[in-house]
């Protein structure tokens, strides 16, 4: 079965630094990839996914992350981070199983952004 | 934009009281997702379904039960609600990229 790690529990970064968070996942076949971004009371928005191909995928808000199948990960960065990208981050794993996509979540890491 | 809705979104009841929570879309996808999710925790599947007339139980048990009789609309029940049902249940849909509802805050007393 999948699982996914993601190592930080919380993470506080400048505004305007840059941001890498950090994700591992187990999984036999290759892997449906994913960020999704959660904010305060509200349900989780896709920031980008991985199914194949280049393995540095773009996402949207400046987001992008890369797939590095040696290391089993897939890790999301950011260049210069925003105020507003103080959110929850979760990274996912994906297995089609008769055409339904069961997402397994990691749980989460928590970004703060300081002034 | 979603055209994902949960109601309620918040929920406070007693225990023992049955409930249902409410989950419809718009968008015509035939598979349909609920995820439970505890603070700081990672969300875990407790259903899902390819279609109507179509559920399955997810990777983490669950004493709810769900129901598909039209494509929009995937109402999670619980008969009879105790305090370890207290919880955060997140709705979605779609084949390949997910859209989330803003879930349903419930706490059992």
């Amino acid at each position: 079965a999948q699982s996914v790690t993601q190592p930080d529990i919380h993470i506080t970064v400048s505004e305007g630094a840059s941001l890498e968070l950090r994700c591992n996942y187990s999984y036999g076949a290759t892997p449906y990839l994913f960020w999704y971004v959660q904010s305060p009371g509200q349900g989780l928005q896709l920031l980008l996914k991985y199914f194949s191909g280049d393995t540095l995928v773009q996402g949207i808000k400046g987001f992008e992350a890369e797939f590095k199948r040696s290391q089993s990960s897939f890790n999301l960065r950011k260049p210069s981070v925003h105020w507003s990208d103080a959110a929850e981050y979760f990274c996912a794993v994906g297995a089609g199983i008769q055409g339904a996509q069961k997402l397994v979540f990691g749980q989460g890491t928590r970004l703060t952004i300081n002034p | 934009e979603a055209d994902i809705y949960q109601t309620p979104r918040y929920l406070v009841i007693g225990t023992g009281k049955k409930i249902t929570l409410e989950c419809s879309q718009t968008m015509g996808h035939d598979k349909m997702y609920w995820y439970q999710q505890d603070p700081g925790m990672e969300l875990h599947l407790i259903h899902y379904s390819y279609g109507v007339n179509s559920t399955e139980k997810g990777d983490l048990s669950s004493e709810s039960t769900v129901s598909r009789i039209r494509t929009e609309h995937f109402p999670l029940t619980l008969e009879s609600a105790r305090p370890s049902h207290t919880s955060q249940y997140l709705c979605a849909s779609g084949r390949v990229k997910l859209f989330f509802g803003s879930g349903t805050q419930l706490s059992v007393l």
